[in-house]
């Protein structure tokens, strides 16, 4: 079966650093999201792409998050600087304009 | 803006029995989709059925199935048999047209199975 591919698949960082999370959509798919899950907030969406397009990162803190989609293959989430608050789970999710979509393991990020 | 509510937080079932998860979501949609995610210990999101708007006839997949209610906006997952497998949190997520096609999540539902 096809998959989206999430790394790392945890990630232990100091406050301050920059964190990079990578994710590799299904081949085909247009769509790509990052999700931001956490116990006290649930899943929250944080930014989403259409052909590589930014379409709304609205759920993303500006001053400190940025996604990008360098070519079909890849999506970034990049944090910087990180602080403990952003410890959480991410995954990213890939698809089409109809029907589901496809979740990633996701990247487990503890800010310390 | 559409909202998603999973009013169980929490809800047990024994093993081989039936158990039926709730959901409820607004929205001045037509036309739309709606989905059950299960999320296991190793948390991976797993998209169980889906349901689209248009269609009358409710979804099923092996032991799973909906029961979908458009004009009452709910929108259920009854899963017969239950296995320990099945033993995980359920997320019931909205996707409209015209949002974007982005998914919207209830709080989730974690389920217990007893054997």
């Amino acid at each position: 079966d096809a998959r989206v591919t999430q790394t790392p698949r945890d990630k232990v960082t100091e406050m301050g650093q920059e964190v990079t999370m990578r994710c590799q959509p299904i081949l085909g798919h247009n769509t790509v999201f990052w999700y931001r899950q956490t116990m006290m907030q649930g899943l929250e969406l944080l930014a989403y792409f259409r052909n590589r397009a930014p379409l709304d990162d609205s759920g993303m803190p500006k001053d400190r998050f940025s996604a990008e989609m360098p070519d079909a293959t890849l999506a970034t989430l990049k944090i910087q600087p990180s602080e403990p608050r952003d410890s959480a789970v991410y995954f990213c999710a890939s698809g089409l304009e109809v029907g589901g979509y496809t979740f990633g393991s996701g990247t487990r990020l503890t800010v310390v | 803006a559409q909202t998603v509510t999973q009013s169980q937080p929490e809800m047990s079932v024994q093993e081989a029995e039936t158990v039926t998860l709730s959901c409820t979501y607004d929205t001045s949609e037509s036309d739309y989709y709606l989905f059950w995610y299960k999320q296991p210990p190793s948390r991976q999101m797993i998209l169980v059925i889906r349901q689209e708007a248009y269609k009358q006839q409710n979804a099923t997949e092996n032991r799973f199935s909906v029961n979908f209610q458009k004009a009452a906006k709910s929108f259920s997952l009854k899963i017969s048999d239950s296995q320990l497998g099945d033993a995980a949190m359920y997320f019931c997520a909205y996707r409209g047209y015209n949002a974007g096609n982005m998914l919207t999540f209830g709080g989730g539902t974690r389920l217990m199975v007893k054997p």
